[in-house]
């Protein structure tokens, strides 16, 4: 089966740094996503890791090691706007171009 | 460019109901995936279709259904809704990943249509 797994809550300073973490185990492993969610709004794409490494984009960088079955996203210099649920999707290999999420980590930013 | 539409925006619906959710992805984008989202979840895999074929099914009953146009848009069903149904619906549009190629395969989701079912 698929499980993933990760923090249900979390809470930073702003300006401070985040690091939320992923576990996961699948079949066929195919790339690991993390979406942004805000309350109310749609899962909006974050980062994507196929191979092992640190992927960095702006403010945000994704790590996965597939041998572990562990991800992390670091959020840098956190804003009040980065006050949101944190989505660690997996993907198979297979015809299905689905994505199994974890049930998501709500980052609190406080001043 | 237009992103991925979705109506209606809210709705609510008393058990036994049926409800049609529409969606219409990203222009040029041909495959549509269905999730649901309970408050306080990730989202659950419900159907993908790709040139109007079903290519994946999630772990839902059959009163769920739906299906895609030549337009590429979609509709999802749900029959004899229950007040477990009650969640944030989900499309997203994506282009096929092919092997070797630089897209990621990525998801790309509409606002939603969230159904209460009274």
């Amino acid at each position: 089966g698929q499980n993933i797994d990760q923090p249900t809550e979390m809470t930073a300073t702003e300006g401070a740094i985040v690091q939320i973490n992923c576990t996961y185990q699948t079949s066929g492993f195919n790339g690991l996503f993390w979406y942004q969610q805000h309350a109310g709004e749609a899962p909006t794409f974050l980062s994507y890791n196929v191979l092992d490494g640190l992927e960095e984009k702006g403010r945000f960088s994704s790590f996965l090691s597939r041998s572990k079955g562990y991800s992390y996203l670091l959020l840098k210099e956190l804003q009040m706007k980065d006050s949101a649920s944190y989505l660690c999707a997996v993907k198979s290999w297979g015809a299905t171009n689905k994505l199994i999420f974890g049930t998501g980590t709500l980052l609190a930013v406080q001043p | 460019d237009a992103g991925v539409t979705q109506s209606p925006t809210h709705l609510i619906k008393t058990r036994g109901q049926h409800v049609t959710l529409r969606c219409s992805p990203i222009s040029g984008h041909k495959s549509v995936s269905w999730y649901q989202q309970v408050l306080g979840q990730g989202p659950q895999f419900i159907f993908q279709y790709y040139e109007k074929e079903e290519r994946g099914r999630g772990n839902f009953p059959d009163r769920f259904s739906a299906r895609q146009f030549p337009n590429y848009s979609s509709e999802l069903n749900v029959n004899a809704l229950l007040l477990g149904d009650s969640a944030l619906y989900l499309c997203a549009s994506s282009l096929e990943r092919l092997a070797g190629g630089s897209n990621t395969g990525e998801l790309f989701f509409g606002e939603g249509s969230r159904l209460t079912v009274l």
